[in-house]
């Protein structure tokens, strides 16, 4: 167990459709990274906060959005869903800005 | 040219062998390299964490990085049929900015 958190494991939802994935890092780490992983496209970096704030992004589409709140937990955003957004989606933290050191369970999410 | 290259395998070995896993990057600017290992369906679990060149030891693994080639390896000795997984290599900048991840090693180990 790696002390991420995020909820829910699974979730299906139709094309068009607004979906939040919540992320809870480890105690006392700051960093907060979103990945998208795909069979095709491997694992992809789309975005980190660091203690609230935005810190880098990567190949993350306009359709998605994340936040990063006080209690440090995390949100990722996904509107305006498509066939093409079926994935795993992994939220990893760290106590810097070092690197994703440790990586939660993951959501799969369907878009039918 | 992707910034980090890694063979997708599949790489398939005896119980007891050494795997040499390896990846290659463009970048110099990367200073942190991680190995993880997942299993099919789980998050990637970190195996190795190094800062710069040199080589590091736990147990079984051993990370080498050797930055003026641009070449990091993981070494896993007495391989077991429970280090069948994929293996991600990573790299992140200096200041730690979004880590790149190379695309994963299938490894199987036969009993």
């Amino acid at each position: 167990d790696s002390g991420v958190t995020q909820t829910p494991k699974h979730l299906i939802t139709a094309t068009g459709q607004r979906v939040t994935l919540r992320c809870s890092p480890r105690s006392g780490d700051l960093s907060v990274y979103w990945y998208q992983q795909s069979l095709d496209q491997g694992l992809q970096f789309l975005i980190q906060y660091y203690n609230g704030e935005e810190r880098a992004k990567g190949n993350i589409l306009e359709r998605f959005s994340a936040q990063q709140f006080p209690d440090l937990h995390s949100e990722l955003n996904l509107s305006s869903l498509e066939l093409g957004d079926s994935a795993l989606y992994f939220c990893a933290s760290s106590v810097e800005s070092q690197g994703s050191r440790f990586f939660g369970p993951g959501t799969r999410l369907t878009v039918l | 040219q992707k910034e980090v290259e890694q063979d997708p395998g599949p790489l398939s070995v005896p119980e007891g062998a050494i795997v040499s896993l390896n990846c290659t990057y463009s970048n110099s600017a990367f200073q942190y390299f991680m190995w993880y290992r997942q299993y099919s369906r789980k998050g990637p679990e970190l195996l190795m964490y190094t800062y710069s060149s040199g080589n590091k030891e736990d147990g079984r693994f051993t990370a080498q990085v050797d930055k003026s080639s641009k070449y990091i390896s993981l070494f896993i000795r007495d391989s077991q049929p429970s280090d069948s997984a994929t293996y991600l290599c990573a790299m992140s900048y200096t200041g730690g900015f979004k880590t790149i991840f190379g695309a994963g090693t299938r490894l199987f180990v036969k009993a």
